[in-house]
């Protein structure tokens, strides 16, 4: 069993379309999170959901919009897609008070041609 | 100010040399937990180590240790006898208790390569 799961892991669009990835996590935690890794390699975190409220919401583009239907779930979706917005996308979870570390998915590669 | 720092950006070594890569990070908290995890070139981002900040012993995981040292703020990651599997970049990670959402700062990652 996939404990966080994103879908779809590769994604192509053209500049201007509108997007969605998909998280699940089926651990139980309460928290989870979209981080974006730019082409360096350097992880940033874009938001964080704590039980469907956000608790973190980082300097991002009006453009992402995430959605937590439930504590399982943490949707990202992407309108007018740049081609700025290339990058690989994780999603992750923790428990709240998460020191036992984060679980990531294991990535969706965006790609804006 | 970055939390946390990886000054070496690429490491490479032959087989079976050990290998270390530093992370220095910065908080005022006394609470913290520090991580490392593994990106090898499929993607994905693995779990290696958690330590607490009221836990300075060293660990040791098969050819992994960690060495933790809160005089110097630093969390170092030793490879002994590496192996060409063992390329992969590697991320030093801060987490503070009083973060609200348990937001991770990562450092830029060390991109390691471990030549046959």
């Amino acid at each position: 069993d996939t404990a966080v799961s994103q879908t779809p892991k590769y994604l192509v669009t053209q500049m201007g379309n509108d997007k969605s990835i998909k998280c699940e996590q089926n651990l139980g935690h309460d928290t989870m999170y979209w981080y974006k890794q730019d082409s360096k390699k350097f992880l940033k975190i874009m938001f964080s959901y704590n039980n469907k409220e956000l608790i973190i919401n980082e300097t991002v583009p009006n453009r992402f919009s995430p959605k937590s239907p439930d504590k399982a779930h943490l949707n990202l979706h992407i309108n007018s897609l740049e081609l700025g917005d290339s990058a690989v996308y994780f999603c992750a979870s923790s428990q709240y008070e998460g020191y036992n570390g984060y679980t990531f998915g294991s990535g969706t590669r965006l790609t804006v041609v | 100010a970055q939390k946390v720092t990886q000054a070496q950006t690429e490491i490479s070594v032959v087989e079976k040399e050990d290998v270390t890569l530093d992370c220095v990070y910065e908080t005022r908290d006394t609470t913290y937990y520090l991580f490392w995890y593994k990106q090898p070139p499929s993607g994905e981002l693995v779990f290696l180590i958690r330590r607490n900040s009221f836990d300075e012993q060293n660990e040791i995981s098969g050819r992994y240790s960690w060495n933790f040292q809160k005089s110097t703020s630093s969390f170092n990651f030793t490879i002994t006898a590496s192996q060409v599997v063992d390329s992969a970049v590697y991320f030093c990670a801060l987490s503070e208790a009083r973060n609200t959402g348990n937001q991770f700062y990562f450092g830029t990652g060390t991109s390691l390569t471990v030549i046959p």
